[in-house]
């Protein structure tokens, strides 16, 4: 499978601040996509990260908030935007070809004071 | 869209026993069913998926089932070890367009 890497792996940020998150693959994909884990929670999507156009967000999720570049089929990355407490969660993104799994980074975990 | 809902949230077995965890999922559509394996600060990973032309799938401890029909599929780990502790999830999606709808998922305790 595909080697990801997600950088940075934490961090703590100051709150109205805003964090990019990087995910790099060593192959090209179809798909990225971006989650939110809170702890102890499942996986919640936040947005696809499409090549050559704009993101398609989940509902509950925006793009003034989470802005998503994909410049290409190897890269992408995420910001949280304006970031609050509530924001503190794990960020994780994930990888996929047309009908295969989808397989994970290794997450950022990201503390708002 | 698609609802997939996992049981149970918590399992405690003893070493050696075997564990199944449960889920069941809304949409007809949805055709492959992987199960992920996340370890304490760790990403989810890919452990056994089953798509719905095959009713069952082993590899080696691990086995998944699939009920087509009553939209069921289960996955089951036989002679458990204390390295098979971990929360489980499973998921559902479309074949194609990899929109995957997670299960809420399972923490496996196994005790030694």
């Amino acid at each position: 499978s595909a080697v990801i890497s997600q950088k940075p792996s934490r961090d703590i940020c100051q709150r109205g601040t805003s964090l990019t998150i990087q995910c790099q693959v060593d192959s090209q994909v179809t798909m990225m996509f971006w989650y939110r884990q809170q702890p102890g929670q499942s996986l919640t999507l936040i947005a696809t990260a499409n090549q050559g156009s704009e993101a398609t967000y989940e509902s509950g999720f925006v793009i003034d908030k989470f802005p998503i570049s994909r410049p290409n089929l190897t890269f992408s990355t995420l910001t949280v935007s304006n970031m609050s407490p509530e924001d503190s969660s794990i960020y994780l993104c994930s990888v996929g070809n047309f009908n295969q799994p989808q397989h994970f980074g290794d997450g950022t975990r990201l503390s708002i004071l | 869209g698609e609802n997939v809902e996992q049981h149970p949230s918590t399992l405690s077995v003893q070493e050696g026993d075997s564990a199944v965890i449960k889920c069941t999922y809304s949409d007809s559509a949805s055709n492959y069913f992987p199960w992920y394996k996340q370890e304490l600060g760790k990403r989810p990973q890919l452990i056994i998926d089953i798509r719905s032309n095959v009713g069952e799938k082993k590899d080696q401890r691990i086995a998944v089932t699939l009920n087509k029909t009553a939209k069921h599929f289960s996955l089951h780990i036989t002679e458990t070890q204390p390295e098979d502790s971990a929360v489980y999830f499973c998921a559902a999606l479309p074949g194609g367009y990899q929109k995957v709808t997670f299960g809420t998922g399972t923490k496996l305790q196994v005790i030694p």
